[in-house]
């Protein structure tokens, strides 16, 4: 059984562009969660989302930030017009119910120029 | 609001020392209380998961327990390896079943051979 995926990896982008990330839940798992994490501070909670639901986005920033869990295929994490502070690590976790252990992915460490 | 404060921030100890690592909560009304670690440039894997109504769990060498009266966990690692430095994140949910996990900034351990 496949863990949590992300993809890309590493992602560079230069001011102003589009960065768009990508996770794949364990199999089985239909909540989806991402965190971000600032250099010298700790994991923030953005968004948990289902299936086509977003459940809770009280930690996504009001602007440029957008997330979705689409019927098939992965969840993405867009950010739009990006700016030298969105620089981050994002993880992905994942569970069976909400109340359940998180997996985790790797992560994708966005780096703007 | 919620905080997560997790102490030492950094600890080095002799391989084979039995040590634990300290988590508080300011709200006892948790849902859960998830451990984690995480490796330098990786993603975080789960140690272990403690629900409101237990007090502890066990998982090898780990033991988690959980005090919601007072607002606190203790991670124990006993007989220490070099393969356990890494650094230990406490996150807990609630007081509901929201899905959203709040973090400590975490210790980091080195275990010196």
């Amino acid at each position: 059984n496949a863990g949590v995926m992300q993809n890309p990896r590493h992602l560079v982008r230069r001011r102003g562009q589009e960065a768009r990330l990508r996770c794949s839940p364990m199999k089985g798992h239909s909540h989806v969660y991402w965190y971000r994490q600032l250099p010298e501070e700790g994991l923030k909670f953005m968004v948990y989302l289902q299936k086509e639901n977003i459940i809770d986005e009280s930690g996504m920033p009001k602007e440029r930030f957008s997330a979705e869990f689409p019927k098939e295929g992965p969840s993405i994490l867009r950010i739009q017009q990006v700016v030298r502070g969105d620089s981050a690590a994002y993880f992905c976790a994942s569970s069976q119910e909400s109340d359940y252990e998180q997996y985790f992915g790797p992560g994708t460490r966005l780096t703007v120029t | 609001k919620q905080e997560v404060t997790q102490i030492p921030a950094a600890l080095s100890v002799p391989e084979g020392e039995n040590l634990v690592l300290n988590c508080s909560f300011t709200d006892s009304a948790i849902y859960n209380l998830q451990w984690f670690r995480q490796d330098p440039g990786k993603g975080l894997t789960s140690l272990l998961l403690i629900q409101s109504s237990q007090r502890e769990q066990t998982s090898g060498r780990l033991n988690a327990s959980l005090d919601k009266s007072s607002g606190r966990s203790t991670l124990y690692i006993a007989a220490s390896q070099p393969g356990d430095s890494a650094t230990y994140l406490c996150a807990v949910m609630g007081p509901s079943n929201t899905g959203k996990l709040i973090f400590g900034q975490g210790t980091t351990l080195q275990v010196k051979p």
